[in-house]
C-alpha cells in the first residue's frame, strides 16, 4: 500500500482564493511527522510546513495552514490568498521513527497552477 | 551560507557509461540521502546515511552506490548507466537527534539523461 497519497494530479485555482492540496497517509506508528514541499518550475524543494502526529493543534506558516485528521490520516495543505507565485509542485511527505531515522518518504505531487 | 551543494546540475550519459554526482553539506547534518523524482511517483529513496562510514540502502538502490567517508559529503555512484535512470536526482541533509521535526535541506537536482 502507499505510504502517501495525492489523489490530485494538478489542479487550478484563481488568483487570490484558497486552495487544499490533499493528502492521506498510512503508518502504525505512534509518532511521526508531517511534511510539506513546494517544487517551482525552477526545481528546489522547498520546506513549507509541519505537523507531528502528537500536535494537538494544526500548523500554520503564514498563508499555508495544515489541515490535520488524525484519525482519518489526512494532512492537507490549505494555500490562502493564492498568488501567481504559488503555481509550483507541492509534495506531501512523512517521517516515522525506526530504523532508517530520518527517511521521508513522498507522495507523486500535485501540480497547482494560479490562474489570473 | 551554502547549505547542500549538488554537482554537475545536468548531464547527459550513454548507457553502460559510470559516473559520480557529488554532493556537499556544510552545515554539520548527520543524516544524507539520495532520492530521485520520476514523473507521477514523487522522490523515492535511493540510499541515505546516518553518519560517516555508515550507508544503507532505501528503496530503489539498485545500479546505484554510496560511500561517507566524511559527515560533508555523500557521492552517489551510477556503475553502468541505464536509461531507466533518467531522473532528477536529490541530495538531502538533516540534523539528527533533535526530534521529528527536522526538516531535510536539498540540494538543488541533478537532471541525469542516459541515452
Amino acid at each position: 500500500a502507499q505510504k502517501i497519497t495525492q489523489t490530485q494530479p494538478g489542479m487550478f485555482v484563481q488568483e487570490k482564493e484558497a486552495v487544499t492540496l490533499d493528502c492521506t497517509y498510512d503508518t502504525s506508528d505512534q509518532s511521526y511527522g508531517l511534511f510539506w514541499y513546494k517544487q517551482p518550475s525552477s526545481g528546489e524543494m522547498i520546506f513549507l510546513i509541519y505537523q507531528g502526529s502528537y500536535d494537538e493543534q494544526n500548523a500554520t506558516e503564514g498563508r499555508y495552514s495544515l489541515n490535520f485528521q488524525k484519525a482519518r490520516k489526512s494532512a492537507n495543505l490549505v494555500i490562502s490568498a493564492s498568488q501567481l507565485g504559488d503555481s509550483a509542485m507541492y509534495f506531501c511527505a512523512m517521517r516515522e521513527k525506526g530504523a532508517a531515522g530520518n527517511k521521508l518518504t513522498f507522495g507523486g505531487g500535485t501540480r497547482v497552477l494560479v490562474k489570473p | 551560507n551554502a547549505g547542500v551543494t549538488q554537482t554537475p546540475k545536468f548531464q547527459v550519459l550513454k548507457t553502460g557509461q559510470s559516473m559520480t554526482l557529488q554532493c556537499a553539506q556544510d552545515m554539520n547534518h548527520e543524516y544524507m540521502s539520495w532520492y530521485r523524482q520520476d514523473p507521477g511517483m514523487g522522490l523515492r529513496l535511493i540510499h541515505y546515511s546516518v553518519g560517516a562510514g555508515i550507508t544503507d540502502q532505501g528503496e530503489v538502490p539498485n545500479g546505484y552506490n554510496v560511500s561517507r567517508s566524511t559527515t560533508e559529503d555523500f557521492p552517489l555512484r551510477l556503475l553502468s548507466a541505464a536509461p531507466s535512470q533518467t531522473s532528477v536526482y536529490f541530495c538531502a541533509s538533516t540534523l539528527t537527534g533533535y526530534g521529528m521535526n527536522t526538516e531535510a535541506f536539498f540540494g538543488q537536482g541533478t537532471r541525469l539523461t542516459v541515452v
